[in-house]
């Protein structure tokens, strides 16, 4: 079945830097975008950007350029997510999530498990 | 950037009882606009794409409809299982846009 796997829990200190990571199966990786979304603790979905996964050409959301980069590897169907020079802040739930290129609304379907990240000294 | 403003932000109703909850779009956004399903602790699950297309395996208690700028998710006879926060999401020129929620509980 068609499913995205993401990395586990991590907990890092301000400034540090941290890499998540969404492995698809069940499907040609390249037949779908990756979207990743923020999700601060008892707050809404963030949308924070997308790679193409036929170019790697990632879009970044207003508020997510700089610290963060999206990047593949196709060879293992597998989506990262880096942030560096981590803040308080950025302690959140972040999600992986395919959407379909040909799609009108191009829907979020399906999504990773989440992976938390906590930022504290 | 399009904002969208998601109402009410959180609703208590009985079990049986029809719900609706509102999306309006800072511009026309055709059909482009989806619904989640949120429980606590899980990732969201697509429930309506393209404002009024139930995603395959949803109960048909739960629809979608409206274009341009103004939508309406309902669940027509609300179950326990349903206690979720629900969102809007709208697609515009590759960019989406989350509303900011609506926490719905068993009264």
């Amino acid at each position: 079945q068609v499913q995205l796997v993401q990395s586990g829990s991590e907990l890092k200190k301000p400034g540090a830097s941290v890499k998540v990571s969404c492995k698809a199966s069940g499907y040609t990786f390249t037949s779908y975008a990756m979207n990743w979304v923020r999700q601060a603790p008892g707050q809404g979905l963030e949308w924070m950007g997308w790679i193409n996964t036929n170019t790697g050409n990632p879009t970044y959301a207003q508020g997510f350029t700089g610290r963060f980069v999206f990047s593949l590897d196709t060879s293992v169907s597998t989506a990262y997510l880096q942030i560096s020079s981590l803040k308080a802040e950025d302690t959140a739930v972040y999600y992986c999530a395919r959407d379909p290129y040909a799609r009108a609304a191009r829907p979020f379907d399906p999504w990773g498990q989440g992976t938390l990240v906590t930022v504290s000294s | 950037d399009i904002q969208m403003t998601q109402s009410p932000s959180s609703l208590s109703a009985s079990v049986g009882d029809r719900v609706t909850i509102t999306c309006q779009a800072s511009q026309d956004i055709s059909n482009y606009l989806n619904w989640y399903q949120q429980k606590p602790g899980k990732a969201p699950k697509l429930l309506i794409y393209d404002a009024s297309n139930l995603e395959t395996g949803v109960p048909s208690r739960f629809s979608g409809s409206g274009s341009g700028t103004d939508f309406t998710f309902t669940i027509s006879s609300l179950q326990p299982e349903d206690i979720a926060t629900y969102y809007c999401q709208q697609y515009d020129n590759l960019r989406w846009t989350f509303g900011q929620g609506t926490k719905v509980e068993i009264k």
